[in-house]
């Protein structure tokens, strides 16, 4: 079955560079989550989107932007790096609810590490 | 907020045991997800199991079974018959439903590492 796909698989940044993280949902899947996981840490919910809108926000910096395109792809854009942006960066996806409103589960991408030097 | 707690840093147990791993939250929200999230090595997130909250049921998945006590805000893991390739780290995780709207987040527990011994 087809998964999530996140590109970058693996990224290498400057401080005060820019970077994005691409993510492309299952198909059919309308959801697309990101999530920041620092070294030994849980991982954060930053920002959510479904039908391209914004739905959920977390703790995301100001300076991380993302949107969802036409095609249901997600891209995470992030600005002025910094050191503790280091981190694995993971992307999901779901169905946005059913018939019943139930939320659909969450299915993550295998997730792009950041390493920022 | 949500606050998702494991109190149990890293466990260890015997293959072919069995395993309980702990999980307690904190909400005033009454309609809510609880889910279980398996991390291995590969860091890939899987899915291991989930819970309605509404339910009074305790879900079940073939080796994986959860204790659901909502009175307590409690939600333990429990692993039969363990196998090597359970090595992995656990996350137990709390989503509230927001009816009519989708999207919605995600809060981990900081997470068990289990190692199965063989």
């Amino acid at each position: 079955a087809a998964g999530v796909i996140q590109s970058p698989r693996h990224l290498i940044k400057e401080k005060r560079e820019t970077a994005t993280l691409k993510c492309y949902p299952i198909p059919r899947h309308d959801t697309v989550y990101w999530y920041q996981q620092g070294p030994g840490q849980d991982p954060q919910f930053l920002i959510s989107f479904y039908e391209k809108m914004q739905s959920d926000k977390g703790s995301i910096p100001d300076r991380f932007s993302a949107q969802q395109f036409s095609d249901y792809h997600s891209e995470l854009n992030m600005s002025s790096l910094e050191l503790g942006d280091s981190a694995l960066y993971f992307c999901a996806s779901s169905q946005g609810q059913s018939a019943q409103r139930i939320p659909y589960e969450q299915y993550f991408g295998p997730g792009t590490r950041l390493t920022v030097t | 907020a949500q606050t998702v707690t494991q109190s149990q840093p890293e466990m260890s147990v015997q293959e072919a045991e069995t395993v309980t791993l702990s999980c307690t939250y904190d909400t005033s929200e009454n309609n809510y997800y609880l889910f279980w999230y398996k991390q291995p090595p590969s860091r890939q997130m899987i899915l291991v199991i989930r819970q309605e909250a509404y339910k009074q049921q305790n879900a079940t998945e073939n080796r994986f079974s959860v204790n659901f006590q909502k009175a307590a805000k409690s939600f333990s893991l429990k692993i039969s018959d363990s196998q090597l390739g359970d090595t992995a780290m656990y996350f137990c995780a709390f989503m509230k439903v927001l009816r009519g709207n989708a999207g919605n987040m995600l809060t981990f527990g900081g997470g068990t590492r289990l190692m199965v011994k063989p």
